[in-house]
């Protein structure tokens, strides 16, 4: 059974970095899938960060306006984003989840999901 | 961007009935739509994928349909845990975006 986890500071000062890490277990993040992170502010919908696969390069949403990076941990089965010069505006629920295959790129859809964790940006 | 648009933005309904959650995308995207359930405080569930492709392990109530920019997905004889919030997904285009989803109330 594929699980994911996510960990991170819960609390992130303005202008400062948000750091996120998703620990993957019943999969290997270097097998044929993409992995990803979507994030949900409060009391709104869903909205993409980025993903990759293997590992490849990673692609983002160009709403971040360059401020985001990925980068995988094989040792750990563990992949995380950084999120630099962070405002309130995001402050959300980050989400890690599993892609599709390489074969099913096109269908970008994401079958497993971590349970999120809350991030808020405050002085 | 593509924009996915869902309607009704919420809608009440008794268990054992039917319902149906439209969303249009704003241009053509075939079949590369998504179909989620979120329940409050918990992930996304994905429920279809290539907007007619049930999930393994999605109960058959859940189907979906369309092609090009519209596309339903559908609930026969709603169940007490099928209250919650849906969302649609495009994968057409990155980036990748949501319907800004549709809430399903008990009436």
């Amino acid at each position: 059974q594929v699980q994911l986890l996510e960990s991170g500071p819960g609390l992130v000062k303005p202008l400062e970095t948000l750091s996120l890490t998703c620990n993957v277990s019943g999969d290997s993040i270097t097998n044929d899938h993409y992995w990803g992170w979507i994030r949900q502010p409060p009391g709104k919908g869903l909205e993409w960060i980025g993903s990759f696969y293997g590992t490849g390069s990673a692609y983002f949403n160009p709403s971040l306006q360059g401020r985001a990076t990925m980068s995988i941990d094989k040792s750990k089965n563990e992949f995380s984003l950084r999120l630099n010069s962070v405002t309130a505006t995001d402050t959300a629920v980050y989400f890690c989840a599993r892609g599709p295959t390489l074969q099913y790129y096109y269908y970008y859809y994401m079958d497993v999901w971590g349970k999120g964790t809350a991030v808020t940006v405050s002085s | 961007d593509i924009q996915m648009t869902q309607s009704p933005s919420s809608l009440s309904a008794s268990v054992g009935d039917g319902v149906s959650i439209s969303c249009r995308a704003s241009q053509s995207i075939s079949n590369y739509v998504h179909w989620y359930q979120q329940k409050p405080g918990k992930a996304p569930k994905l429920l279809i994928y290539s907007a007619s492709t049930l999930q393994s392990g999605v109960p058959s109530r859940f189907s979906g349909s369309g092609s090009g920019t519209d596309f339903t997905l559908a609930i026969s004889s709603l169940q007490p845990e099928d209250f919650a919030t849906y969302y649609c997904q495009q994968s057409y285009n990155t980036p990748y975006t949501f319907g800004l989803g549709t809430t399903l109330e008990i009436k």
